[in-house]
């Protein structure tokens, strides 16, 4: 079945751009769309945005054009960067298969701190 | 943007007792609905889709219902597995949407 890893710093200075990878495995990337999901300490969850394999991306306005998504198929990932990072993006960050039947399958998550 | 809020927001329960978890839409999301659980250090589990759907391998205790703009999670018979908190997100329009969750306790 399909499965997500996140990957990426832990650690992010103030004003730097946050870089993360989703690597799926057990299936393709296509023809799935995905999406990123974040979740601040203690609080609850907030959608990112989405990219579909052939690179249709669509964002959340809150993030204030500082959020990039995309995707390699030829390594069957996606990425995620954020940037002008402040203390208010530390977060644990998800990668979720989106479907027309919900979120599906979630990656573990990854925990990001910003912090000089 | 689609506002989502559940109530309530903290729930106290015991083994076998039956719950009921609402989500009111800001606007209509039709069915486009779903319910997930999210123990503590967890990622979320999709429990629920198009507001009634039963994901698979999901127990059957577990219920959704609704359309609109006012939905309803049931856990008809709770188990102690079931003490988590749990949140509705729409997936009618972007940016998606999650409600502020229910935390779930044991009485």
């Amino acid at each position: 079945q399909v499965q997500l890893q996140e990957s990426g710093p832990g650690l992010v200075k103030p004003s730097e751009t946050l870089s993360l990878t989703c690597s799926v495995s057990g299936g393709s990337i296509s023809p799935d769309y995905w999406s990123w999901i974040r979740q601040a300490p203690g609080k609850g969850l907030e959608w990112i945005g989405y990219i579909s394999y052939t690179g249709t991306s669509n964002y959340n306005p809150s993030l204030q054009g500082r959020v990039t998504i995309s995707v390699d198929t030829s390594k069957n990932s996606l990425s995620l960067k954020l940037s002008a990072v402040t203390a208010a993006d530390t977060a644990v960050y998800y990668c979720a298969r989106e479907s027309s039947d919900g979120m599906d399958v979630w990656g573990q998550g990854t925990t990001v701190t910003v912090s000089s | 943007d689609s506002q989502m809020t559940q109530s309530p927001s903290t729930l106290s329960a015991s083994v076998g007792d039956r719950v009921s978890i609402t989500c009111r839409a800001s606007e209509t999301i039709s069915t486009w609905l779903a319910w997930y659980q999210q123990k503590p250090g967890k990622a979320p589990k999709l429990l629920i889709y198009r507001a009634s759907s039963l994901q698979s391998g999901v127990p059957s205790r577990f219920s959704g219902s609704g359309s609109g703009t006012e939905f309803t999670l049931t856990i008809s018979s709770l188990q102690p597995d079931d003490f988590a908190t749990y949140y509705c997100q729409q997936y009618n329009s972007y940016p998606y949407t999650f409600g502020q969750g229910t935390k779930l306790e044991i009485k």
